[in-house]
């Protein structure tokens, strides 16, 4: 158990509609990371967020937001949801967001756009 | 931007040693990470190397020469369980200065008995 804690664990929406990913950082830990894998394109970083401020923007695309709250949980939104935004988001968290420093990633969300 | 490349599967016997290079590309470069991920279940931390050299941790050694742009992940005295995905990572500090974690495509292994 990495002490990071995503839910839900799965989520099966429509296309078109708007869902919310939750995650909860290991104690401590004041930066969190969220990450796209799909079968074809690998884990995609997403954004990086340390404490409540965004401080790197990966491959985001618009219909995505993300922020993190003062209790240092985030939320990763996704709206207008694709067929193609199937995949499995994980969160990861750190202690500081220094490069040197080994993230922890949470079980992930599966999330399925049909 | 950056490319990181590396093998997409490896097969290796029980008890055998596998070598998965990564080569990368990035003019901001600093750190490199192997994550190990179990099919379904999240990456977890095997090794990080800044410098050049080699890293030794038990059955599993990291090197890399950052002229090159390259390294590698040996996995020793091979066991069943270490069947999984091995993913490279780079950090990035091209774009700002917390740089970027960018993950190659993986490589899979399979351990046969």
């Amino acid at each position: 158990d990495s002490g990071v804690t995503q839910t839900p664990k799965h989520l099966i929406t429509a296309t078109g509609q708007r869902v919310t990913l939750r995650c909860s950082p290991r104690s401590g830990d004041l930066s969190v990371y969220w990450y796209q894998q799909s079968l074809d394109q690998g884990l995609q970083f997403l954004i990086q967020y340390y404490n409540g401020e965004e401080r790197a923007k990966g491959n985001i695309l618009e219909r995505f937001s993300a922020q993190q709250f003062p209790d240092l949980h985030s939320e990763l939104n996704l709206s207008s949801l694709e067929l193609g935004d199937s995949a499995l988001y994980f969160c990861a968290s750190s202690s500081l967001g220094g490069p040197n420093e080994k993230l922890f990633f949470g079980s992930g969300t599966q999330l399925s756009v049909l | 931007g950056q490319n990181i490349d590396q093998p997409t599967e490896m097969t290796a016997t029980e008890g055998a040693i596998v070598q998965i290079n990564c080569t990368y590309q990035t003019s901001g470069f600093n750190g490199l990470f192997w994550y190990q991920q179990h099919a379904g279940e999240a990456p977890t931390f095997l090794s990080y190397n800044v410098l050049d050299g080699l890293e030794e941790k038990g059955r599993f050694s990291s090197f890399l020469s950052r002229s090159k742009g390259y390294s590698y992940l040996l996995l020793k005295e091979l066991q069943m369980k270490d069947s999984a995905s091995y993913l490279c990572a780079v950090r990035d500090m091209t774009t700002d200065s917390w740089g970027k974690l960018q993950f190659g495509a993986g490589t899979q292994v399979v351990v046969t008995p």
